[in-house]
């Protein structure tokens, strides 16, 4: 099966820094890379879409600038949380779709996240 | 605006009994829909999926079914295993997008 994986699986920062997550398709190409985060007892939201080699698209209410997203290969999408503040303290979650999956059911695959605390 | 909803943030259940987990959505435009399971600071894992062309979907212990008309589907586990416990999540897909929208979860617990 397809295997995401993300690095680090979880990170405690100081306030005002910047913490970069990487997610990385292990045994298959990514042309398009999710990212959503999701506070306790909630939903997973949608935060952008990356796409391979362009800009990332994000949601409406997501800080572009905050939330720094790089998608340089087709197996690597990072995301960047710039000045980072307590209420940034999330589970971020990476998503990739197979560009094999073309209309087929199963098309993205999650990693396993990252827990992110910023004091 | 919350397009796709589970109502139920909780359900128990005995183990050897069927779990059956619901969903609603508003959005017309969804086309297809999956269900996930998740266990705390994991990712979700893909459990079983169905097209709006269809009304039911089977793979072992669980079945999906959907109801277009009333927007709303739901998974059945049938028996329930105490392994099945974790929460579970719906999510939709709109014609010609990629991106899932999420339900808000259910947490399933199978009791021994």
């Amino acid at each position: 099966g397809a295997v995401v994986s993300q690095h680090p699986s979880w990170v405690i920062c100081k306030s005002g820094t910047s913490v970069k997550i990487e997610c990385r398709s292990l045994d298959f190409q990514a042309t398009t890379m999710f990212w959503y985060r999701q506070f306790p007892k909630q939903s997973l939201m949608l935060m952008a879409t990356s796409n391979e080699g362009s800009k990332a698209t994000y949601e409406q209410g997501v800080e572009k600038d905050k939330f720094l997203i790089n998608h340089a290969s087709l197996t690597l999408s990072t995301l960047t949380v710039t000045s980072a503040h307590p209420e940034d303290s999330s589970f971020y979650i990476c998503s990739a779709r197979d560009h094999r999956g073309q209309g087929t059911y199963n098309e993205q695959f999650f990693g396993p996240g990252t827990r992110l605390t910023v004091l | 605006d919350q397009q796709v909803k589970q109502n139920s943030p909780s359900l128990s259940v005995q183990e050897g009994r069927i779990s059956i987990l619901n969903c609603d959505y508003t959005n017309s435009m969804f086309d297809y829909f999956l269900w996930y399971k998740k266990y705390p600071a994991e990712g979700p894992t893909f459990l079983i999926s169905i097209s709006s062309i269809k009304d039911k979907n089977e793979d072992g212990r669980f079945t999906v079914f959907l109801n277009k008309s009333a927007k709303h589907l739901s998974l059945h586990i049938v028996p329930s295993q105490p392994g099945d416990s974790a929460v579970y999540f719906c999510a939709a897909r709109a014609s010609g997008t990629y991106k899932y929208i999420f339900g808000t979860g259910t947490r399933l617990k199978v009791l021994a």
